[in-house]
């Protein structure tokens, strides 16, 4: 199966709403969790990231929380606003000491003015 | 740009031929990637090496090689056997530290390849 699943694909949001990202991952032994955003035609981007000593991590109206018991990782989003408008991924590390880093599949996020 | 280029920008390759991908990083990182992007897709690795002179291969590693004779570069080629290379391909360089895995990775710009 996949080793990281990322949902939804495609969200759309007004705004000044909240937006809301979820990955699960497989590898219990995954310890670093990126996210990149990545705007049409650029490059990916490090927004955020969290690793496992740590249950939620804050920069701004980015947010990242982490579950290791339930393997999953979300990305919050709030006040957003238009220039927020890219396809999201989350990664994680495949396994235990290695840099070996899988992406989710992306999620387009649109927020309507 | 990051420090990590990519080149050529575009590239065309014809029926049976090999054609190679550049990457170049100045920012003394010691671990490089090569990712394929296809349109609505995430990315897919391809390869990942963590210090010269060893690679390991990632998820789509079949029609394609790499070499890591020096710490600033990591250039892919994509070989005849690759039956499908229209895509963008990513390469990306992130820091191994002593102790902790995982880093922030830094990507070039891309190359965009198509079979003419």
């Amino acid at each position: 199966g996949e080793n990281v699943e990322q949902h939804p694909s495609t969200l759309s949001v007004q705004e000044g709403d909240s937006a809301v990202i979820k990955c699960t991952y497989s590898d219990s032994a995954s310890n670093y969790f990126p996210w990149y955003k990545q705007e049409l035609g650029k490059r990916p981007q490090l927004i955020i990231d969290i690793r496992s000593n740590v249950g939620e991590k804050k920069d701004q109206r980015i947010a990242v929380t982490l579950n290791k018991t339930a393997k999953h990782f979300s990305l919050h989003i709030t006040e957003t606003q238009p220039e927020d408008s890219a396809v999201y991924f989350c990664a994680a590390i495949l396994g235990y000491a290695t840099d070996d880093m899988r992406f989710g599949a992306g999620t387009r996020l649109t927020v309507k003015p | 740009d990051g420090g990590i280029t990519q080149s050529p920008k575009y590239l065309f390759r014809k029926e049976g031929q090999n054609v190679t991908l550049s990457c170049e990083q100045n920012l003394n990182h010691d671990a490089m990637y090569w990712y394929r992007q296809d349109p609505g897709q995430g990315l897919r690795l391809i390869y990942y090496s963590q210090i010269v002179n060893d690679f390991q291969k990632g998820d789509i590693a079949e029609g394609y090689s790499v070499s890591r004779e020096k710490k600033e570069s990591f250039p892919l080629t994509v070989t005849s056997a690759q039956k499908n290379p229209t895509a963008f391909y990513l390469c990306a360089s992130s820091l191994v530290r002593s102790g902790r895995w995982g880093d922030i990775q830094y990507f070039g710009a891309g190359t965009r390849l198509s079979v003419l």
